[in-house]
């Protein structure tokens, strides 16, 4: 079965650039989620969905972060304009809510350099 | 949140000792997963444990609900079990996991 699919795997940019990030679920999973890994901070949460619907976004960190899920099998990430203290691997999750409710798995992330 | 602990924070074994991680949490959950980062940053997953014992090869987690803390015993370790170990619990009514800051293993030949 395909994981969870995360592109591009490598993003090198500028400062200012806008910057999109690419989320495939797990088939039949409905909630997706997206994390940002650094040294500093390790994992936090930026964002996640339950059915397509975002419900908690209190971990973006401002307003040059949005996210958007238009269908059940494809999410994005977008920073605009990004900046170098964006550098991080942003990871995206997903899950099946519900009874029985499922384990969490990961993408393999996105590792974002800004310049 | 649930405030999530792990320790301990670093350990370093030489190959084919044993090793037990703590994550102590400071709330009610009612899921648990245990997930290993290896040194290619992959998220692997473990085990989703919310209480009881379970096992897998080398590996075992155990998660004492009521006392609010889960352990993860590897057993003869080997060079391939280094990286960062997470603990990640998700509250009562949450659907999201909280993350500890992890526990970096280094398994020396």
């Amino acid at each position: 079965d395909a994981g969870v699919i995360q592109s591009p795997r490598h993003e090198v940019t500028e400062m200012g650039q806008e910057v999109t990030l690419r989320c495939k679920p797990i088939s039949g999973h409905n909630s997706l989620f997206w994390y940002r890994q650094t040294m500093m901070r390790g994992l936090e949460l930026l964002i996640y969905f339950n059915n397509n619907v975002p419900i908690d976004d209190s971990g973006m960190p401002e307003d040059r972060f949005s996210a958007k899920m238009p269908n059940a099998s494809f999410s994005t990430l977008k920073i605009q304009p990004s900046e170098p203290r964006d550098s991080a691997v942003y990871f995206c999750a997903s899950r099946r809510t519900g009874t029985p409710a499922g384990e969490l798995f990961f993408g393999e992330g996105s590792r974002l350099t800004v310049l | 949140g649930i405030q999530v602990e792990q320790s301990p924070p670093d350990l370093i074994l030489q190959e084919g000792a044993n090793s037990t991680l703590r994550c102590n949490f400071s709330d009610s959950v009612n899921n648990l997963q245990w997930f290993h980062q290896n040194p290619w940053g992959q998220l692997i997953n473990l085990f989703y444990i919310p209480s009881g014992t379970k096992q897998n090869g080398r590996l075992s987690a155990t998660t004492v609900a009521t006392e609010r803390y889960s352990l993860l015993y590897i057993s003869s370790s080997q060079t391939t079990d280094s990286g960062v170990y997470f603990c990640a619990p998700r509250g009562t009514g949450a659907n999201n996991l909280f993350f500890g800051t992890g526990t970096r293993l280094t398994v020396i030949p």
